[in-house]
Formats: structure tokens, C-alpha cells, sequence
């Protein structure tokens, strides 16, 4: 069966520090990969999605990046952080079929810039 | 920006009682899923509805898809404390008969149910 990892569950890091948040995906191959962030009270916002190794689109511009090193390794960065990076970030997977199908999320990252 | 809208933004009702959410959409869409989030946790996906559907069964769950007013609705019958959590309607947008697979999510309804 499918699984779905993310990691770490919760963070705290100042301002200006680096992030590096990973994903990774198990039991199927070449999935999209995407990342959510979520703020308090609100719904989603997809950040990136990746179709391929490699390959990824930025939906809204950011102080974040991504990338996607391995077939089912997604990983959310950042050089500098800013305190308007906080929030609730999500790595999701499908596997597009027809028109389209269900997303499968991770528990979340609960990032908090200080 | 969010194209799903929903409402109410927070309901509660008591143990038995049936919970219908609603959202509303902007453009064209190859499906409608809904998401059920308990608190501080990711989204479990409950029930999909693609464009050319217009009504779908799950268990408890009831979903009701009008592309010609772009809204859909969700009703969760005999509701059981259970089912306290947040509920999101996304949409998959239509990209020239595209799909791939990016969700627009709505802002949610809270759902309380009280035993």
C-alpha cells in the first residue's frame, strides 16, 4: 500500500535561518508531488507541484524553493527564512488519471519562524 | 487566490442530526473532492465527484455536484461525534481537459457535533 512520509512534525527556527522540509512517498512510482501551506484557520494554498524528477512548478511567488532529487523525494527550502513563513505545510501525492483523482496528504509540518 | 467558497464557516448540531456544508466555484472543473481535517493533522480524502456526475454515495456521506450554478454540497447523515473536524471542498480545474492534479481548496467548514 501507499505511505506517505513528512518530516519533521513540528519546527521552530528564527528568522533568516534555513528550512529544509522532506517528503517522501512509498509503494508507487512517478507520482505528482506537491506542497500545500496551510495558514491558521484557513484552507490550502498550493505552493509547487512536480510531475517528474527534476521538474517543478512554482505556483505563487515566494521565499520558498523545491525540489525533487527522486521519484518519491520532495523537499520544501528555504535560504532565508521570514517570519511570514509560518504556517501548516503539507506535502500531498496523486497519480493523475483520466481527469484527475484523489490526493493523498502527509501529517503536516507545523513551522513556526521566531 | 481560493475559488471554492464554503458555508456556513463553522456548524454545530447534536449526535444524530444531519450536517450539509456547501461550496461554491468559479471556473470549470474536472472534479470536486472533499477533505475531512481533524485538528493540527493533514487531510483525509473522502469523496470525489467528477464533472459529468451530478449526485454520489459514500457510506454516511452524500455529495451533489451543479456545474450549471458551479456549487456542490456535502451531507453527512446520522452525524456521531465522531465527525468533529474541519471540511474542505477543492477543485481540480479543467486545463483544457487537462488534470493535473492541483487542487484549489475552499476556506472549510468546522463541523461540531456534540454527543
Amino acid at each position: 500500500s501507499q505511505t506517505i512520509h513528512q518530516w519533521p512534525a513540528t519546527l521552530v527556527q528564527p528568522v533568516g535561518s534555513p528550512l529544509s522540509l522532506e517528503c517522501t512517498v512509498e509503494g508507487t512510482s512517478n507520482p505528482n508531488l506537491y506542497w500545500y501551506r496551510q495558514a491558521a484557520g484557513r484552507g490550502l494554498q498550493l505552493l509547487f507541484y512536480s510531475v517528474g524528477i527534476g521538474q517543478i512548478s512554482s505556483e505563487v511567488p515566494q521565499n520558498l524553493s523545491a525540489s525533487r532529487p527522486q521519484d518519491r523525494q520532495f523537499i520544501l527550502s528555504s535560504k532565508k527564512l521570514l517570519l511570514s513563513d509560518s504556517g501548516f505545510y503539507l506535502c500531498a501525492w496523486s497519480v493523475l488519471r483520466g481527469r484527475g483523482t484523489e490526493a493523498f496528504f502527509g501529517q503536516g509540518t507545523r513551522l513556526t519562524v521566531v | 487566490s481560493q475559488q471554492g467558497e464554503e458555508d456556513p464557516q463553522a456548524l454545530s448540531i447534536q449526535e444524530g442530526e444531519n450536517a450539509t456544508m456547501n461550496c461554491s466555484y468559479k471556473t470549470s472543473i474536472n472534479n470536486l473532492q472533499w477533505y475531512r481535517q481533524n485538528s493540527g493533522r493533514g487531510l483525509v480524502h473522502l469523496i470525489l465527484i467528477r464533472s459529468n456526475e451530478r449526485e454520489k454515495h459514500s457510506g454516511r456521506l452524500r455529495v451533489t455536484l451543479d456545474t450549471s450554478k458551479k456549487s456542490s454540497s456535502l451531507l453527512i447523515t446520522a452525524s456521531r461525534a465522531a465527525d468533529t473536524a474541519s471540511y474542505f471542498c477543492a477543485t481540480d480545474s479543467d486545463a483544457g481537459g487537462t488534470s493535473y492534479g492541483k487542487l484549489t481548496f475552499g476556506q472549510g467548514t468546522i463541523l461540531t457535533v456534540h454527543p
